[in-house]
């Protein structure tokens, strides 16, 4: 079956560095994507990975190996309004998105 | 205007209400999907519809009815649905289908509760 799996919750601190990892185990491959989803509102796109490396965007990037089905989603100079939950999904063989369960981050000043 | 609408933001029905959901997007994009998020659960694709042909149904129980009459607007509509169909349902939209992948853009979601 596909899955991915990435922690439920996190705790970091304004201001610092905080990773969040995603795993997945897919039918083909054909990117990842990072999803931000504030509380009550839309997800919004982040960053989409289809080569191994890693991909900057200001204070985000994202990280991608194929190998060994992994990628993570790097946030520096936290701040509070990055408290949110952030989504994996994988595009599959037949481009279909496979969701991970998200991993909520909670910022503490 | 923002990029994908969807009304109502929030709905309480009872199981023998049918109600609609709606969703609009102004974007120019040629493909529209339905989801349903539950908490602490991934995001369940239910539908996708390009250039308003449906071209899939992941096993969705027929008490819920997508509709797409043209490529800017997706309705869901809803009948004798179960308490376990309380969820958030989000709607998104992408340029095309097109053998490749392609970034979603989601409007804010309907949070249903089913009593």
């Amino acid at each position: 079956g596909q899955n991915i799996d990435q922690p439920t919750e996190m705790t970091a601190t304004e201001g610092a560095i905080v990773q969040i990892n995603c795993t997945y185990q897919t039918s083909g491959f054909n990117g990842l994507f990072w999803y931000q989803q504030h509380a009550g509102e839309a997800p919004t796109f982040l960053s989409y990975n289809v080569l191994d490396g890693l991909e900057e965007k200001g204070r985000f990037s994202s990280f991608l190996s194929r190998s060994k089905g992994y990628s993570y989603l790097l946030l520096k100079e936290l701040q509070m309004k990055d408290s949110a939950s952030y989504l994996c999904a994988v595009s599959d063989s037949n481009y279909q998105l496979i969701w991970g369960a998200g991993t909520k981050l909670i910022i503490k000043p | 205007e923002t990029g994908v609408t969807q009304t109502p933001r929030h709905l309480v029905m009872g199981m023998t209400n049918k109600k609609s959901l709606k969703c609009e997007q102004h974007l120019g994009h040629n493909a529209m999907y339905w989801y349903k998020q539950s908490a602490k659960k991934p995001l369940e694709l239910m539908f996708v519809y390009s250039l308003e042909e449906r071209v899939e149904n992941n096993s969705v129980p027929s008490r819920f009815s997508p509709e797409c009459p043209n490529s800017s607007h997706l309705f869901l509509h809803l009948h004798t649905l179960q308490p376990e169909d309380s969820a958030l349902y989000l709607c998104a939209s992408s340029t095309e289908l097109a053998g490749g992948p392609d970034t979603q853009y989601f409007g804010p979601g309907t949070r249903l509760t089913v009593l």
